[in-house]
């Protein structure tokens, strides 16, 4: 299996709603990823899971809050957005190794995204 | 800082003439480089990587690219465009383990 998937496809969500992203992969990967893509823009990354530990937290405001189950699992929690949040939400999963160099090298393998719109 | 720039943000080509896409990087001792494609609400797919090995590398779907240290570059080639190859495509760095620095983007457009 080399695909990462996304649950759901759409989301429409009202600013007093609750909902979550769902990412699951099973390629082995231990680092997986959320990004926020607008419209004409690359992606933009939110947060890193390694080792199913937050490694990184791109200052992303505390409405988003992601949780990693497991090691094949990424959510994403949504609560009390606002309409700019209205995007692409990829999530992304990679190996963690380096080469002989001591440099990482690992492509990023993406899911098809989930499209939020907040209303 | 680490950096990508990509040079043009719109490119039209003719169905089967070549497709160059150009990406420039900052200085680094050793970059590692990818190019990924997004066709129009989907993920991004990795067309090929460059990681030290080969400074020409093949990818997928007929493209290649080559690193040139000299000119800081890794432009993306294809010698005959396709009608599918209409996409967005983004040239990214690797900055640590985790960040990628994307380019932002070229869009390909291929006209019938």
């Amino acid at each position: 299996d080399t695909e990462v998937t996304q649950t759901p496809k759409h989301l429409v969500m009202g600013m007093t709603n609750k909902k979550s992203l769902k990412c699951e992969q099973h390629m082995g990967h231990r680092a997986m990823y959320w990004y926020k893509q607008k419209a004409k823009k690359p992606p933009e990354l939110m947060f890193v899971y390694s080792y199913e530990k937050l490694s990184i937290n791109e200052s992303v405001p505390s409405r988003f809050s992601p949780e990693c189950p497991n090691s094949s699992l990424l959510n994403l929690h949504l609560h009390a957005l606002q309409p700019e949040d209205s995007a692409l939400y990829l999530c992304a999963s990679s190996h963690v190794l380096a080469n002989p160099l001591g440099n990482a090298y690992n492509e990023q393998f993406f899911g098809p995204g989930t499209r939020l719109t907040v209303l | 800082a680490q950096s990508v720039t990509q040079l043009d943000s719109h490119v039209s080509v003719s169905e089967g003439t070549p497709v160059l896409l150009r990406c420039n990087y900052s200085s680094s001792y050793s970059p590692s480089l990818f190019w990924y494609v997004q066709h129009p609400n989907k993920g991004l797919q990795l067309l090929l990587k460059y990681t030290s090995a080969a400074t020409l590398v093949k990818g997928i779907n007929g493209f290649e690219a080559e690193f040139k240290k000299s000119e800081t570059s890794f432009h993306l080639t294809k010698p005959s465009a396709h009608m599918s190859d209409a996409a967005e495509y983004f040239c990214a760095r690797l900055s640590g383990t985790y960040k990628y620095i994307f380019g932002t983007g070229t869009r390909l457009k291929v006209l019938a």
